[in-house]
């Protein structure tokens, strides 16, 4: 069974700092991993989505890398905003349809 | 376009009672799955519907989870006698295709508490 691990559980930050968030994983044969974030009482909104062939994707501040080989993935959002407090989440695609969450890292951004 | 709903957002039942929770995909959408989410961790895996067949309930957690999706839209996850394990978060996702390339689609989740 695929273990999706995330550190840190929690991380808070002053604005404007870079923020750096780490997935790994313990199948490296994937199809495709993918970041989440979810707010409170809120459901999951997808922010990248890596391929398996894909290194890296960008989306403005954000870019997320893919490295199958060592079964890692990292987030860097860039001159983080209070806007970005929230919960994310990485997920794993292993099989053909089943998405394997990790059980988050909570961003608080100081303003 | 409209996303996935789900419906109630928030549930409340008492030790023993039956659930329903219902969840609208995104129309078109051959495939619905439904996660559970415990308070602190993330999403986990409970079935998977192919339009209105549903290949795979292995993470369906007892056999008071039933699933069904019979026309292959309009889906409803039942608890029967629910019991205080089974509060959760309770998510839908859809999407327009089947297999890995497809992109999954969440809805904003049903809160069930059992007191």
């Amino acid at each position: 069974k695929q273990e999706v691990t995330q550190i840190p559980a929690a991380l808070s930050v002053p604005e404007g700092e870079n923020l750096v968030l780490n997935c790994s994983f313990t199948d490296s044969a994937i199809y495709n991993l993918q970041w989440f974030r979810q707010d409170p009482g809120k459901g999951l909104t997808s922010l990248l989505l890596i391929q398996s062939s894909q290194r890296e994707q960008t989306s403005g501040r954000l870019n997320a890398s893919l490295d199958k080989s060592s079964g890692r993935s990292t987030l860097y959002i860039a001159a983080s905003q209070p806007g970005d407090s929230a919960t994310y989440l990485c997920a794993s695609r292993p099989g053909d349809y089943k998405l394997s969450f990790g059980a988050g890292t909570t961003v608080t951004v100081r303003a | 376009g409209a996303g996935v709903s789900q419906s109630p957002r928030y549930k409340v039942a008492k030790r023993g009672q039956d659930v329903a929770l219902r969840c609208d995909p995104i129309s078109g959408h051959v495939s619905l799955f439904w996660y559970q989410q415990a308070l602190g961790q993330g999403p986990e895996f409970l079935t998977y519907f192919q339009n209105e067949a549903q290949l795979d309930k292995s993470g369906l957690p007892s056999d008071r989870f039933f699933a069904e999706r019979p026309e292959g839209s309009v889906s409803t996850l039942k608890i029967q006698r629910t019991q205080q394990e089974d509060s959760a978060v309770y998510l839908c996702a859809s999407s327009v295709g089947s297999g890995a390339p497809y992109e999954q689609y969440f809805g904003p989740g049903t809160r069930l508490t059992v007191t």
